[in-house]
C-alpha cells in the first residue's frame, strides 16, 4: 500500500484533458512540495512536474500541476497518443524521513 | 551531458551478495545526492535511500533499512548498492537517479536501471 493515493488507471481521447490525482496527509504533501515522474513503456522515469507546478526544461506546456492541502494533480491537455504511460507522485515524508511514491497511474489514450 | 551510468543486468542465486554500480558524469558528482529506486516487476517506484557523495551520508527508507547498503566512491564519481544476502523477493528493476540535497528536491537524472534476478 503506496503512502501516496492515486487511481490506478485513467484515460482520454486524443485533444482531451485528463487529470491525474495524488493524495496524502500532512506529513508529505500537506507539508512538502509535489514532484510528478513520466514512465513511457519499457523505460526509467523521467521527472516531469516538480516543486508542484514547475516544467523542467523540454517539458510541453501540456503539462501543469497543483497542489492544495494534502493534495496535488496532474493535469495533461492536448492529448496526445505519446502521453500513453505511468505517472507517479512523489514527495518528501516528515514522519518516515523518505521518499514517498504514489502508487502510480496508467494512462492510456483510447 | 549529465549522465548516470548504471551497471549490467545481473543474475544471482538466494544467498549470494551483490553490489550494482551507477556512475556519474557530466556535473559535479559531489553537488547531489543519489538516490536508489527499486521497481518490482509490474509494480511501482519505491524509494530506497540516498547518499550524500560529499560526505557518504546515507538516508534509507524504513522499508529498506538493514536490508541494502547504500555507498558512494567519490573518487571516481560512482555510488553503490549492496546485498549481502540475495532474497528471490530482491528481484527488480534498480534505478539510481540524483537529487539536490533539499528535503523535497526533486530526482532530475536517471540512470537507465539494472535488472536483478534472483532464482535457484
Amino acid at each position: 500500500q503506496s503512502v501516496l493515493t492515486q487511481p490506478p488507471s485513467a484515460s482520454g481521447t486524443p485533444g482531451q484533458r485528463v487529470t491525474i490525482s495524488c493524495s496524502g496527509s500532512s506529513s508529505n504533501i500537506g507539508s512538502n512540495t509535489v514532484n510528478w515522474y513520466q514512465q513511457l513503456p519499457g523505460t526509467a522515469p523521467k521527472l516531469l512536474i516538480y516543486s508542484n507546478n514547475q516544467r523542467p526544461s523540454g517539458v510541453p506546456d501540456r503539462f501543469s500541476g497543483s497542489k492544495s492541502g494534502t493534495s496535488a494533480s496532474l493535469a495533461i491537455s492536448g492529448l496526445q497518443s505519446e502521453d500513453e504511460a505511468d505517472y507517479y507522485c512523489a514527495a518528501w515524508d516528515d514522519s518516515l524521513n523518505a521518499v514517498v511514491f504514489g502508487g502510480g497511474t496508467k494512462l492510456t489514450v483510447l | 551531458e549529465v549522465q548516470l551510468v548504471q551497471s549490467g543486468a545481473e543474475v544471482k542465486k538466494p544467498g549470494e551478495s551483490l553490489r550494482i554500480s551507477c556512475k556519474g558524469s557530466g556535473y559535479s558528482f559531489t553537488s547531489y545526492w543519489i538516490s536508489w529506486v527499486r521497481q518490482m516487476p509490474g509494480k511501482g517506484l519505491e524509494w530506497m535511500g540516498r547518499i550524500d557523495p560529499s560526505d557518504s551520508y546515507t538516508n534509507y527508507s524504513p522499508s529498506f533499512q538493514g536490508h541494502v547498503t547504500i555507498s558512494a566512491d567519490k573518487s571516481i564519481s560512482t555510488a553503490y548498492l549492496q546485498w549481502s544476502s540475495l532474497k528471490a523477493s530482491d528481484t527488480a528493476m534498480y534505478y539510481c537517479a540524483r537529487t539536490p540535497g533539499l528535503l523535497s528536491a526533486p530526482l532530475d537524472v536517471w540512470g537507465k536501471g539494472t535488472t536483478v534476478t534472483v532464482s535457484s
